[in-house]
């Protein structure tokens, strides 16, 4: 499993963007990126994952460059309630989801 | 739909006593997972089930913790006994098929409390 490194934490006001990156200098070529937001006393929540490139849902965008070495998640006009630990994570689709979580990145938004 | 859901939200013991954790995976999940995160820590893959079969338990401490799924559906963790190093919230994750591992969906999980 390839190690993560990312900011341990982030701050912005509502209606910003946020862009969170993760460095992942040992991604193998079967691997995906994932990331997961949580909430205090909730489990983790999957937002987004991509391979390369650029990957775009309702929620987020993942931004992917070419050697693949470090990825961005984008939050867009943030609110107060996207105030959460966003964990960057990378491992092989067949590795059957065994996940290694790091610190994870806590986003705190203000008015 | 129902999400993953975790009995109980809240468990405190005392140190020596066994106490067994619950998780219902969202139905027709075939995919299992336990993790855990004790004070301070990152959250840790405990193990993986396949429907009933253990398809990975790397993460599983020691043999004081037992998982099992009888049927495939509902899951147990059962530590026994229970040791002051393992306080911590225990959260269960599901997941529908190997193509979509990377999609699980989390428990709200239980926190234990070893005293």
């Amino acid at each position: 499993l390839a190690k993560t490194t990312q900011p341990i934490s982030m701050d912005s006001y509502e209606g910003q963007e946020v862009n969170i990156t993760c460095s992942h200098n040992n991604i193998a070529t079967n691997d995906y990126i994932t990331w997961y937001q949580q909430f205090p006393s909730q489990g983790p929540r999957f937002i987004i994952q991509g391979y390369k490139t650029k990957v775009t849902n309702e929620v987020a965008s993942l931004f992917i460059p070419a050697d693949r070495k470090s990825s961005t998640l984008s939050l867009p006009r943030v609110s107060l309630s996207d105030t959460a630990v966003y964990y960057c994570l990378v491992g092989q689709t067949d590795s059957w989801g065994k996940f290694q979580f790091g610190a994870g990145t806590q986003v705190v938004v203000t008015p | 739909e129902a999400g993953v859901t975790q009995f109980p939200s809240h468990s405190v013991i005392e140190k020596g006593q066994t106490v067994t954790l619950r998780c219902d995976p969202i139905s027709g999940h075939d995919n299992l997972y336990w993790y855990r995160r004790v004070m301070g820590k990152e959250i840790k893959f405990l193990l993986h089930f396949v429907k009933e079969s253990k398809q990975d338990e790397s993460g599983m401490p020691n043999n004081r913790f037992l998982a099992e799924r009888t049927g495939g559906t509902y899951s147990t963790l059962k530590v026994q006994p229970a040791e002051l190093e393992d306080s911590g919230v225990y959260f269960c994750a599901s997941s529908q098929d190997p193509k979509t591992a990377y999609e699980q969906y989390f428990g709200p999980g239980t926190r234990l409390t070893v005293t």
